[in-house]
């Protein structure tokens, strides 16, 4: 049973650019959140996707932006890279049936801005 | 607002060492709490939890009370191994919302 599959595992971007991460869930999970992880630093929340809208956010600027698919998968969009915004970003999917099942994640992806 | 504390790392033990990794909270409420491991290269990975106080929740040997009186949720292992060593996470998560709350993370090292 495939887990949480997460691409590009690696990423180098220059300051100003533009990235796309993608995120297939676990089979059966229907909702998808994403995470940044900065080197040292626990997981911050970026945000949740159910039913293809955005349903909660995190303290994030607006250059984080998000799609979730019909089929489930999702991106992360993040305009005019920083370089403050290197970090791991992971996915974590989830069963949205109002009982705690727990978040399943990805390995995630590496993304460097220099 | 929400937060966890976790104790300060790294911790280097020896191989069948007593583990302890305290963490305390501050929530409104009575969250569910959770601990995850990440092993080098990897996302994390659900270790145990427990959603509701007194429950105890456990996995692979490591254990961890729900103590609302002391609004924490130490992790503990009576024996480690070496393939124990990894970065541990505390978190938690408030009844209706969507988000995990993490703490700092705590590196373990084993040595043999």
């Amino acid at each position: 049973d495939a887990g949480v599959t997460q691409s590009p595992t690696h990423l180098i971007k220059t300051r100003g650019q533009q990235v796309t991460l993608r995120c297939s869930p676990k089979s059966g999970h229907d909702t998808v959140s994403w995470y940044q992880q900065a080197l040292g630093q626990g997981p911050q929340f970026i945000f949740q996707y159910y039913e293809e809208e955005e349903r909660q956010r995190g303290n994030f600027p607006d250059r984080f932006s998000g799609h979730q698919f019909p089929n489930y998968s999702s991106e992360l969009n993040v305009n005019a890279l920083l370089l403050g915004d290197s970090a791991l970003y992971l996915c974590a999917s989830s069963i949205d049936r109002g009982v705690d099942y727990g978040y399943t994640f990805g390995s995630g992806t590496r993304l460097t801005v220099v | 607002g929400n937060s966890v504390t976790q104790m300060e790392g790294p911790v280097t033990l020896s191989e069948e060492a007593f583990l302890t990794i305290n963490c305390t909270y501050t929530a409104t409420g009575y969250p569910s709490l959770f601990w995850y491991v990440q092993y080098p290269g990897e996302g994390l990975q659900l270790l145990l939890k427990a959603t509701k106080a007194d429950d105890k929740g456990s996995n692979k040997g490591f254990e961890a009370t729900y103590r609302k009186e002391t609004t924490s949720f130490h992790l503990e292992k009576g024996s480690v191994q070496v393939s124990d060593s990894a970065v541990y996470f505390c978190a938690l998560r408030r009844l209706g919302n969507e988000k995990l709350t993490f703490g700092t993370g705590t590196r373990l090292t084993i040595i043999p």
